[in-house]
């Protein structure tokens, strides 16, 4: 079965310092692996996602995120923090099979200290 | 082109009501999913359905939790005799076929029972 967790709940950076939000993941076929973005009362936005090919994925606003399979990690950087980044970000995990079932981690909620 | 609509975004119930909880996917899209939402946690999959058809629904509690998606109309989510335990943001979200993972979801529905 497939299952996702997110190393710390809550991250909080400084406004152009480094964004580092850690996932990993567990699969029992090659993953496909994605971050989802959640502003406060809103539904979800991909931010960027891993099928194949290239291991190093960029996203929308400036994230990108590594697959890193011998770790079986994907995790999300920024180089530069915005006050607008902050925002609940959800990584996830989905096994290619007759459906698209996407299984979510808990989340880490980014704060962002102008 | 509009995205996914949820109605109602509020939803308040006394115990041992009913719930509905209406969903309208994106145009041309004919996969919907339901999550559930529970603070400090992450998304929970519920059901996945199309058209007329239930595909995967590992995650519905087996008693009062039923889901639909008919041929014309929106999907709905129904919640009988609710109970506290069922206070949480439900999230539905659609996708394209072939378009792995990529979900679109809609601003979800807060049902509060009181």
């Amino acid at each position: 079965a497939q299952s996702v967790t997110q190393l710390g709940s809550h991250v909080s950076v400084s406004e152009g310092a480094l964004v580092l939000l850690r996932c990993n993941y567990s699969s029992s076929v090659p993953p496909y692996l994605f971050w989802y973005v959640q502003y406060p009362n809103q539904g979800l936005q991909l931010l960027l996602k891993y099928t194949t090919g290239a291991t190093l994925v960029k996203g929308i606003n400036g994230f990108e995120a590594e697959f890193k399979k011998s770790e079986t990690s994907f995790h999300l950087t920024k180089p530069s923090a915005h006050m607008s980044d902050a925002a609940e970000y959800f990584c996830a995990v989905s096994e290619k099979t007759s459906y698209d079932k996407v299984i979510f981690g808990p989340g880490t909620s980014l704060s962002v200290i102008p | 082109n509009a995205g996914v609509m949820q109605n109602p975004r509020h939803l308040v119930r006394r115990r041992g009501q009913e719930a509905r909880l209406r969903c309208s996917p994106m145009k041309g899209h004919s996969h919907v999913y339901w999550y559930r939402q529970l603070p400090e946690e992450g998304l929970k999959f519920m059901v996945y359905l199309q058209k007329e058809n239930i595909i995967d629904e590992s995650g519905m509690p087996k008693e009062r939790f039923s889901a639909e998606f008919p041929k014309e109309g929106p999907s709905i989510l129904r919640i009988q005799q609710v109970v506290r335990g069922d206070s949480a943001a439900y999230f539905c979200a659609s996708s394209p076929q072939g378009d792995v993972g990529k979900l679109f979801f809609g601003s979800g529905t807060q049902l509060s029972v009181l």
